[in-house]
């Protein structure tokens, strides 16, 4: 089956710009997180959803950064008025069970933002 | 998550094993050890974990002492295609991300 969907696979905009960042995690998986990762670095927790409620964003740096997955399903990472600090790979995973239990995390291929 | 702490970077020749270390030694009772591996411009990929006992599958073995301190991942005959970076992750129980931190580069090499 398919995996986790990113898109756009690459964004480049204008610093002060809006930008939304798509994730369609493998059908039937209930949890779905959102990683940020700088050049060199590892991946950075941003949120994390169970079903349609984000049940953990202490990794949102700001309130420039909104998500939401409204059906439970599909995920958009929101970024208001982007800086040049934002630039960095987002990736979104998913699993099926809460993180609570021992069960991988499926990541996608990322979406890589540039704020120019 | 409990802390670990891998060495920076590790050389294999390609087709022998590669035994990446990783040290967890304030990890709890109940809290899995997780492997994870990225390969470049890739997104993470889980490669194994395990709580107590050695495991093995059709990608790596895990080897975890004793007393769960230290952990070892096993990959029997490397490949080109194995170099990547490897991260070694002790997530505490009910949390609700992983915390990577800046794992292993692996380097292969013909």
């Amino acid at each position: 089956g398919a995996g986790v969907s990113q898109t756009p696979s690459n964004k480049v905009t204008e610093k002060g710009k809006y930008v939304e960042l798509r994730c369609d995690p493998i059908s039937g998986h209930t949890a779905l997180y959102w990683y940020r990762q700088s050049l060199g670095q590892g991946p950075e927790f941003l949120i994390y959803f169970q079903g349609t409620g984000a049940a953990d964003d202490s990794g949102l740096p700001n309130d420039r950064f909104f998500a939401v997955r409204p059906e439970g399903s599909v995920s958009t990472l929101k970024i208001q008025r982007t800086e040049r600090g934002d630039s960095a790979v987002y990736l979104c995973a998913s699993s099926p069970l809460p993180r609570g239990g021992s069960t991988e995390a499926f990541f996608g291929q990322g979406t890589r933002l540039t704020v120019v | 998550d409990a802390k670990t702490t891998q060495p920076p970077s590790m050389d294999c020749a390609e087709g022998r094993a590669a035994n990446l270390p990783c040290n967890h030694s304030t990890i709890s009772g109940n809290e899995y050890v997780y492997w994870y591996r990225q390969i470049h411009s890739q997104g993470p990929q889980y490669i194994i974990h395990g709580l107590k006992n050695n495991e093995t599958n059709e990608m790596a073995s895990l080897i975890i002492t004793e007393d769960r301190k230290s952990s070892t991942l096993i990959l029997p005959h490397a490949t080109l295609r194995d170099t990547a970076v490897y991260y070694c992750i002790a997530p505490r129980t009910g949390a609700n991300n992983l915390f990577f931190g800046t794992g292993t580069r692996l380097t292969v090499i013909p």
